[in-house]
């Protein structure tokens, strides 16, 4: 049971480049997220998945496509990567019931550079 | 302002002194989480509360919703206890739609 499963670990790109952070979750989770981590700042969501073909921007979304190809998977795309993309890239899940947020599952993070 | 307020945003103790870390919010939450993210590693979630009190091992978190403030609580302190904690807030964002909004985190040190 591996939880969530997050790819690349690390990655660096040049500006306009493009890219995509894979997730996948084996927990049979609906709800999955993508969040990113700023030194100073608290974690913050780009995108979510409340179910499968379901996805909705968050707070950040300005720069990032997401597809929920299926329940287990969800992944993040850069299409022209910029220095401000520069980040912790955090995916996540969760059993969303009954409008709670339950227990939720972090894949290890992505450390992204772009120069 | 953020809705979500930790604090101290760093603390440093000596192994075995009691730590607490707190956490307030402005506005009506469902829920709050209390993760751990050890340097350099993911991010692991210690507890999911709506009410009361909840222990696990050392650790301890409670909540007081009147007054939007929860603590968590480490006894015993040790050096593998040395992590960022995070608090996140399930705050109500319309109708019956709830976001996750998260503190800045407190990292913790403890020395041997």
């Amino acid at each position: 049971n591996a939880g969530v499963t997050q790819t690349p670990k690390f990655q660096v790109l040049k500006t306009g480049q493009s890219m995509t952070l894979q997730c996948a979750q084996d927990m049979n989770h609906n709800s999955m997220y993508w969040y990113r981590q700023d030194p100073g700042m608290g974690l913050r969501l780009i995108y979510y998945s409340a179910s499968e073909g379901t996805t909705d921007k968050g707070e950040v979304p300005n720069g990032y496509n997401v597809s929920r190809l299926n329940k287990r998977e969800f992944s993040l795309r850069l299409e022209s990567a910029a220095p401000s993309q520069t980040s912790v890239y955090f995916c996540a899940s969760s059993e969303m019931a009954r409008g709670l947020n339950e227990k939720l599952f972090f894949g290890s993070g992505t450390q992204l550079s772009v120069l | 302002k953020n809705e979500v307020e930790q604090s101290p945003q760093n603390l440093t103790a000596q192994e075995g002194e009691f730590i607490t870390i707190n956490c307030s919010y402005s506005v009506g939450i469902s829920a709050l989480h209390w993760l751990q993210q050890h340097p350099g590693g993911g991010i692991v979630s210690l507890f999911m509360l709506s009410s009361g009190k909840k222990k696990h091992g050392r650790l301890i978190a409670t909540i007081n919703i009147q007054e939007k403030h929860s603590s968590l609580h480490i006894t015993a302190s040790h050096p593998r206890d040395s992590a960022v904690y995070i608090c996140a807030a399930n705050i109500r964002s319309g109708g019956s739609n709830y976001k996750l909004t998260f503190g800045k985190g407190t990292l913790l040190t403890v020395n041997p």
